[in-house]
């Protein structure tokens, strides 16, 4: 079964530090980006960072520039997501998910097929 | 950066009916667009992708269309499950972005 499972999700204080894990198991994840997308309690979904299959290629939100680190570990088959200076407006579900893509048609179509279930970051003093 | 819009914010609708909601983007995004659903306390599941093209397993009564700016999905006959909050997503560029969803309420 193709699966992705958080964890690492805590009640952090504002200026904290926080890594969240993503750990992925039913398929090859060393031939996928991965991303990170977040959700604010009642709100809507965020993109926040993607890596490439070998970490050579890392984009981020502005919101989180500077502050969160994308890494992945292919022998683990696991995917990380280091955040510092940690913000009450970084509380949220953090969701990691699989980006893959459709070439058919000839032209290459992305999409996140596959999503974990979350982890809950709270930034509260 | 590009910023979707999904109209309206808030649709509620019977079983069996005949739902569209819609997302336009700020600038053209070709066919670069999904749309996902998504359940409370639940992750989002893909539903569509390349604007039209309809995720293995997601019943046909979920349609995708447009290009450019502007795209529909559309519910045909709504069953008591569709019940939940839609959202489209470019992934034309960095960063990608969602529109700020559609929650589908029952009447």
């Amino acid at each position: 079964e193709v699966q992705l499972v958080e964890s690492g999700g805590v009640l952090v204080q504002p200026g904290g530090s926080l890594r969240l894990s993503c750990a992925a198991s039913g398929f090859t994840f060393s031939t996928f980006w991965m991303s990170w997308v977040r959700q604010a309690p009642g709100k809507g979904l965020e993109w926040v960072a993607n890596i490439k299959q070998d970490g050579s290629e890392k984009w981020y939100v502005d919101s989180v520039k500077g502050r969160f680190t994308i890494s992945r570990d292919n022998a683990k088959n696991s995917l990380y997501l280091q955040m510092n200076s940690l913000r009450a407006e970084d509380t949220a579900v953090y969701y990691c998910a699989r980006r893959d893509y459709d070439f058919s048609s000839g032209i290459l179509y992305y999409y996140m097929d596959v999503w974990g279930k979350g982890t809950t970051v709270t930034v509260s003093s | 950066d590009i910023q979707l819009t999904q109209s309206p914010s808030f649709l509620s609708a019977s079983v069996g009916d005949r739902v569209t909601i819609t997302c336009r983007a700020s600038q053209g995004i070709r066919s670069y667009l999904a749309w996902y659903q998504q359940k409370p306390g639940k992750a989002p599941k893909l539903l569509i992708y390349a604007a039209s093209t309809l995720q293995s397993g997601v019943p046909s009564r979920f349609r995708g269309s447009g290009s450019g700016t502007e795209f529909t999905l559309t519910i045909s006959s709504l069953q008591p499950e569709d019940f939940a909050t839609y959202y489209c997503q470019h992934l034309k560029s960095y960063p990608y972005s969602f529109g700020q969803g559609t929650k589908l309420e029952i009447k």
